[in-house]
């Protein structure tokens, strides 16, 4: 079975800052890759995802992930946050050939941007 | 276009009651999954349901869980004889296809006291 890790459980960074939250997952065969934000008392909302192509693919609100076959990796990035993107991100993965159609997610990262 | 909606948002429940949760899907999806969130946790794959089907329910308990997704009104998650380790948040997420990304409703947080 597949299984999704983000090393990095608590960020804690202040305006302007450069963001990157790490995602490795484990499935030797096709994936989906998807990231999900919730904003504190909202539900799960899809920042952006892969299927296939551009392994670079760019999402709302100015972040961009870039999926990295050879790590199992699917790294999420903005070049500057602001105090409105703290929240809690999830990496998720869909295995492909699954009949079951479910998202696996990773633990979460809870980012905190101070003003 | 309404989204996913989940009622109630918030239930509590004594030990030994059931628990009734709702999902309505987004208009047109027609595939339904229910994802349990226990806290500081990831969210984790219950069952996916299509109309009147049960599609996958490898991340159900075997015992006391229950879901079905009938072919007129909401996907219903109903857990039987609840314990305080049932307390969690349940999301319900739909889709139009089976290959299309998945939309997830507000989420209903289940407290068993």
């Amino acid at each position: 079975a597949q299984s999704v890790s983000q090393h990095n459980h608590h960020v804690i960074l202040s305006e302007a800052a450069s963001l990157e939250l790490g995602c490795n997952y484990s499935y030797g065969g096709t994936v989906n890759l998807f990231w999900y934000v919730q904003y504190p008392g909202q539900h799960l909302q899809l920042l952006l995802k892969y299927f296939s192509g551009d392994p670079l693919v760019k999402g709302i609100k100015g972040f961009e992930a870039e999926f990295i076959k050879s790590k199992f990796s699917f790294n999420l990035r903005k070049p500057s946050v602001q105090w409105s993107d703290t929240a809690e991100y999830f990496c998720a993965v869909k295995a492909l050939n699954n009949a079951g159609n479910m998202l696996t997610f990773g633990g979460g990262t809870r980012l905190m941007v101070k003003p | 276009n309404a989204g996913v909606m989940q009622n109630p948002r918030h239930l509590v429940r004594r030990r030994g009651q059931e628990a009734r949760l709702r999902c309505s899907p987004m208009k047109g999806h027609s595939h339904v999954y229910w994802y349990r969130q226990l806290p500081e946790e990831g969210l984790k794959f219950m069952v996916y349901l299509q109309k009147e089907n049960i599609i996958d329910e490898s991340g159900m308990p075997k015992e006391r869980f229950s879901a079905e997704f009938p072919k007129e009104g909401p996907s219903i998650l109903r857990i039987q004889q609840v314990v305080r380790g049932d307390s969690a948040a349940y999301f319900c997420a739909s889709s139009p296809q089976s290959d299309y990304e998945q939309y997830f409703g507000p989420g209903t947080r289940l407290t068993v006291t």
